[in-house]
């Protein structure tokens, strides 16, 4: 079955970094994109970049540019996201999801809650 | 930069009845890069609809996607109880990706 199982809940401290993991199982790993996609609490869906694991190339979206770094380890299907410098506004929840190369995501992993309070 | 308009931001329909979901581009899209997903409350999106016209596996048949340029519309033909629920619009173009604002579906 294929899915996407996503590192638990997480609370940290403004300034402060998180790193959210996402385990790919049931299908080839290098044949898909992986995206990540957070949810701020009552609002939409914001993309927030695309790893390709077959090169590593990556591609974030501008607002995030500097403060995300995504990554994958191709021995266990993981990929990978890291948060810097966090701020209130980053309370969220963190989707990783999968691409098929159709460019829309059709598995997605069941989210990660970031919560940043002091 | 493209931004996807979604509407209504609010439909109130009552089951058995058509919905008709609208997604606007600010600048012309490809419809290849169109897709629409369903999400309820404490779940990760469904993916529905991609390349605006093709049902994803499993999603039934009464929703259908349309579309070309900067106007696409997703219609439910016949609305199931379990088909209330919000749903955005994703556009894919010049390595970017961005949703829609959302339409939330609501029984009347």
């Amino acid at each position: 079955q294929e899915q996407l199982v996503q590192s638990g809940s997480e609370v940290k401290k403004p300034g402060a970094s998180v790193k959210v993991s996402c385990k790919a199982s049931g299908s080839t790993f290098t044949n898909y994109f992986f995206h990540w996609v957070r949810q701020a609490p009552g609002q939409g869906l914001e993309w927030m970049g695309i790893i390709n694991p077959r090169g590593g190339n990556r591609t974030y979206a501008q607002k995030l540019q500097g403060r995300v770094t995504m990554t994958r380890d191709m021995s266990t299907s993981t990929v990978y996201m890291e948060l810097r410098s966090l701020r209130s506004e980053d309370t969220a929840v963190y989707y990783c999801a999968r691409d098929r190369v159709t460019h829309a995501f059709d598995v997605w992993g069941k989210g990660t809650t970031v919560t940043v309070s002091s | 930069e493209i931004v996807l308009t979604q509407s209504p931001g609010t439909l109130s329909l009552s089951p058995g009845e058509r919905a008709t979901l609208s997604c606007r581009a600010s600048q012309s899209v490809s419809s290849s890069y169109l897709a629409w997903y369903q999400q309820k409350r404490g779940q990760p999106p469904r993916l529905l609809i991609y390349g605006a016209s093709s049902r994803a596996t499993g999603i039934p048949d009464r929703f259908s996607g349309s579309g070309s340029g900067t106007d696409f519309t997703l219609i439910i033909s016949r609305l199931e109880p379990e088909d209330f629920a919000v749903y955005y619009c994703q556009q894919y173009g010049t390595s970017l990706y961005r949703f829609g604002q959302g339409t939330k579906l609501e029984i009347k």
